[in-house]
């Protein structure tokens, strides 16, 4: 299956902090989305980059693709407290055509 | 809110039994998928389901089943229960067929098997 992996498995940050979390995966794919789940709470959708694509920003998040190394990252400027959640990669090829999701990253943001 | 409704947001029952989980999509979309979330397992995609049709299975037991209706809301049901079947479950739903689009996820259903 298509799972991402995410790395770190938990982070723990001061409050105005950048955070990076990565995403690896194994095959090709057509796009890879990011999503935020807080604690006991159902998935959130926070950005999505296709495979075409090398950097997409939206508000404070910055995602990176290097599709030649599997790879991606979520970087979350200036963090929050409420930025503290669970962070989770979504790769997804066409010939799979399902999300597998990984474990996810947990971010502590401390204020 | 994202506008996928699941009920009951809370179940609590004995190895066993069988229960059914409800889902209701966002309006017009027209594919549910519904994952399963434990702590030691992460969450792992059991099945989808495309106006009526099941579109794609993942790593659902043989005692669990699933089923979209007419008017495209979709139900889980588990059978048999274990205690290892403690877990929240996610309903999300799609407009389209292809996992290409963003998923809107519902608040879960958290069962508990004792």
């Amino acid at each position: 299956s298509q799972q991402g992996e995410e790395d770190p498995q938990a982070l723990s940050i001061q409050e105005g902090e950048n955070a990076t979390m990565n995403c690896s995966y194994k095959t090709s794919i057509n796009n890879l989305q990011w999503y935020r789940q807080n604690s006991g709470r159902g998935l959130v959708h926070l950005i999505l980059i296709r495979s075409n694509e090398r950097e997409k920003h939206s508000g404070r998040l910055r995602v990176t693709l290097d599709t030649s190394k599997k790879s991606s990252s979520l970087l979350i400027t200036a963090s929050r407290a409420a930025d503290t959640a669970s962070y989770f990669c979504a790769p997804y090829s066409n010939t799979g055509n399902q999300f597998y999701f990984g474990t996810g990253t947990s971010l502590t943001v401390i204020p | 809110d994202s506008g996928v409704t699941q009920t009951p947001k809370h179940l609590i029952t004995a190895t066993g039994q069988r229960v059914t989980l409800r889902c209701s999509p966002r309006s017009g979309d027209l594919s549910v998928y519904w994952y399963q979330q434990s702590l030691d397992q992460g969450l792992q995609f059991l099945i989808q389901y495309y106006n009526g049709e099941e579109r794609a299975k993942g790593n659902i037991l043989e005692r669990f089943s699933a089923q979209q209706f007419p008017d495209l809301h979709s139900e889980l049901n588990l059978s048999s229960l274990e205690l290892g079947d403690s877990a929240l479950y996610f309903c999300a739903s799609s407009p389209g067929v292809r996992g290409s689009e963003k998923l809107f996820f519902g608040s879960g259903t958290q069962l508990s098997v004792l």
